[in-house]
């Protein structure tokens, strides 16, 4: 069955710094959905890539899927403490239901 | 608001005992999906349900079990709870029947086992 693995599992930074999250899937990925869940809350939507090469971006968060690579990443710039948080990749178009491991992120003024 | 309710928002009980947790989904979506997340395991895939029907079974124990009823609302009924039951179990909403729809959170209902 298909795993997704993200990196870091978790990442601490400062404000003002830009991190990068990934999201590698064991198989073939299709595409890929990311989420936010701040701690102790639901899942926020993020975006959904579909198509290889694909980019999209949202407020200060961009996400790019390389389908060559089975891998995801999401890319934030100019951190602030309101992007702390729990970050998900979600596979698309799988047999099940498939969550990566998660990416905890703090970010400290 | 992503229009899915979940009640209760937090339940603390004992070690044996059965809890029910309650999930309303967006106005017509049709699928329902439970999930439970704990510190150590991440968020873990239990079931899904269209339209009244089991669609998916993920890593859901025997001791749980889920229904979807005519008015589409979700139950997931916890019994002979253990510590390790301890956890934010979710719930989310779909329009379709298939896992490449967007799904919608609810907002969790954190279970607390003593």
């Amino acid at each position: 069955s298909q795993e997704l693995e993200q990196s870091p599992q978790s990442l601490i930074v400062q404000e003002g710094k830009n991190l990068t999250i990934n999201c590698t899937s064991s198989k073939t990925l299709y595409g890929l959905y990311w989420y936010k869940q701040k701690y102790g809350e639901g899942l926020i939507f993020l975006m959904m890539l579909q198509k290889g090469g694909e980019e999209k971006s949202h407020e200060k968060i961009t996400a790019k899927l390389d389908e060559k690579k089975q891998q995801s990443s999401l890319h934030i710039t100019a951190s602030q403490p309101s992007h702390a948080g729990i970050y998900l990749c979600r596979s698309y178009n799988t047999d099940k239901l498939i969550f990566g491991t998660g990416t905890r992120l703090q970010v400290f003024p | 608001d992503s229009g899915v309710t979940q009640t209760p928002k937090h339940l603390i009980t004992a070690t044996g005992q059965r809890v029910t947790l309650r999930c309303s989904p967006r106005s017509g979506d049709l699928s329902v999906y439970w999930y439970q997340q704990s510190l150590d395991q991440g968020l873990q895939f239990l079931i899904q349900y269209y339209n009244g029907e089991e669609r998916a079974k993920g890593n859901i124990l025997e001791r749980f079990s889920a229904q979807q009823f005519p008015d589409l609302h979700s139950e997931l009924n916890l019994s002979s709870l253990e510590l390790g039951d301890s956890a934010l179990y979710f719930c989310a909403s779909s329009a379709a029947g298939g896992d490449t729809g967007e799904l919608f959170f609810g907002e969790g209902s954190r279970l607390t086992v003593l």
